[in-house]
């Protein structure tokens, strides 16, 4: 059965950091692309970040370039999310997903339960 | 980049009733990338139709998507009780940055 559980969520200060993991279990982890999502209380999904089978290749919102970074660590089936310079508007839940298996860039097959991200002083 | 608008932005049925979910890109969405996921209350979204108009393991064959190029709809022939939730549709053509539209609540009448 394909799990993906997210951690590292919680309060932070404005201008603070923090690093969400994504374990992954049930698939071969190293054959997938993976996401990260957000959904902001009471609004939609937001794209945040992608990452390519080997770590490779990333892509990022506009709105969480340059302060987050998505890597993976396929020995261990982990995604990670690492975040700076947080705002009140990257206050949401976050997601991981992973992407449909087959190397290409495609829809979202399975995502994980999402972890809440707070940002308040 | 490619904007997903979903109408209505909450539609208000019966069970039995048929439901009809729109989907429009600003610009043509290629090979029809187009993704459409169901989302119920505290829960993660899940996917129900992919390629525009294939269902994914496991979504009733109640779901069904059509359309191509900049126009996308999900329909639900027959509301069930459990069909009451929020939509999303979203783009996945290329390579990312993905696009999501802002959703489509379906409520009970």
């Amino acid at each position: 059965e394909v799990q993906l559980v997210e951690s590292g969520g919680g309060l932070v200060q404005p201008g603070g950091s923090l690093r969400l993991s994504c374990a992954a279990s049930g698939f071969t982890f190293s054959s997938c692309a993976m996401h990260w999502v957000r959904q902001a209380p009471g609004q939609g999904l937001e794209y945040v970040s992608s990452i390519s089978t080997d770590g490779g290749v990333t892509f990022y919102a506009n709105s969480v370039k340059g302060r987050f970074t998505v890597s993976r660590d396929n020995s261990k089936s982990m995604l990670y999310l690492q975040m700076g310079s947080l705002r009140s508007d990257d206050m949401a839940v976050y997601y991981c997903a992973r992407d449909s298996p087959g190397g290409g860039w495609t829809y979202l097959d399975y995502w994980g339960q999402g972890t809440l991200v707070t940002v308040s002083s | 980049e490619i904007v997903l608008t979903q109408s209505p932005g909450t539609l208000s049925l019966s069970p039995g009733e048929r439901a009809t979910l729109s989907c429009r890109a600003s610009q043509s969405v290629s090979s029809n990338s187009l993704a459409w996921y169901q989302q119920k209350p505290g829960q993660a979204p899940r996917l129900l139709i992919y390629g525009a108009s294939n269902r994914a393991a496991g979504s009733p064959d109640r779901f069904s998507g059509s359309g191509s190029g900049t126009d996308f709809t999900l329909t639900i022939s027959r509301l069930e009780p459990e069909d009451f939730a929020v939509y999303h549709c979203q783009q996945y053509g290329g390579s990312p940055p993905y696009a999501f539209g802002q959703g489509t609540k379906l409520d009970i009448k």
